[in-house]
């Protein structure tokens, strides 16, 4: 079974510009959350779709927006980019409580 | 709000040292526990969970008991091996009963064992 998959592995933006990061949940999956971890803040929940809507949100800025498909696939869409957006961008799927993590998108803001 | 509080790192140890990372948490209600672990350049990967009090989530030998009395949840293991070099992450899940919930992380634990 082919787990969650994220792409770009790596991106490479400059300040005011913006991002799109897609991910691909485990197949049956209907729950997709997005991550950030930047250096020196650990982990922090960004967005959680489910069923196509919007369930929760993070103590993040409104540039930080994204969309869930009817395939249960995500994007990820960060506007007016910022030098700390710079981070990698974790996508987790899950179908209960237990969450599965893809392999991230690194993002970097110059 | 729920929170993770994990021991700070960096730790270094030798080969089959005994290995403890400690994770205390507040949480409302019956939250579910897992610790995580992140291998250079990788995301993560569920290393072990539990449910409920008392019920112990073992991996790899690794092992974690969910103390609801002391509301933590340690990370064990007995003898470190070179390849158990990453960073380890507590974390919580503020529902146990289905029902996706976001994760809450505590900080890591970048954990080095020297041959």
């Amino acid at each position: 079974e082919a787990g969650v998959t994220q792409s770009p592995t790596h991106l490479i933006k400059t300040r005011g510009q913006q991002a799109t990061l897609r991910c691909s949940p485990i197949s049956g999956h209907t729950s997709v959350y997005w991550y950030q971890q930047a250096l020196g803040l650990g982990l922090q929940f960004l967005l959680w779709y489910d069923e196509g809507e919007e369930r929760n949100r993070g103590n993040f800025p409104p540039r930080f927006s994204g969309r869930q498909f009817p395939n249960y696939s995500s994007e990820l869409n960060v506007n007016a980019l910022e030098l700390e957006d710079s981070a990698l961008y974790l996508c987790a799927s899950s179908l209960g409580y237990e969450q599965f993590f893809g392999p991230g998108t690194r993002l970097t803001v110059l | 709000g729920n929170s993770v509080t994990q021991m700070e790192g960096p730790v270094t140890l030798s080969e089959e040292a005994f290995l403890t990372i400690n994770c205390t948490y507040t949480a409302t209600g019956y939250p579910s526990l897992f610790w995580y672990v992140q291998y250079p350049g990788e995301g993560l990967q569920l290393l072990l969970k539990a449910t409920k009090a008392d019920d112990k989530g073992s991996n790899k030998g690794f092992e974690a008991t969910y103390r609801k009395e002391t509301t933590s949840f340690h990370l064990e293991k007995g003898s470190v091996q070179v390849s158990d070099s990453a960073v380890y992450f507590c974390a919580l899940s503020g529902s146990s009963q289905g029902g996706s919930e976001k994760l809450v992380f505590g900080k890591g634990t970048k954990l080095t064992v020297n041959p």
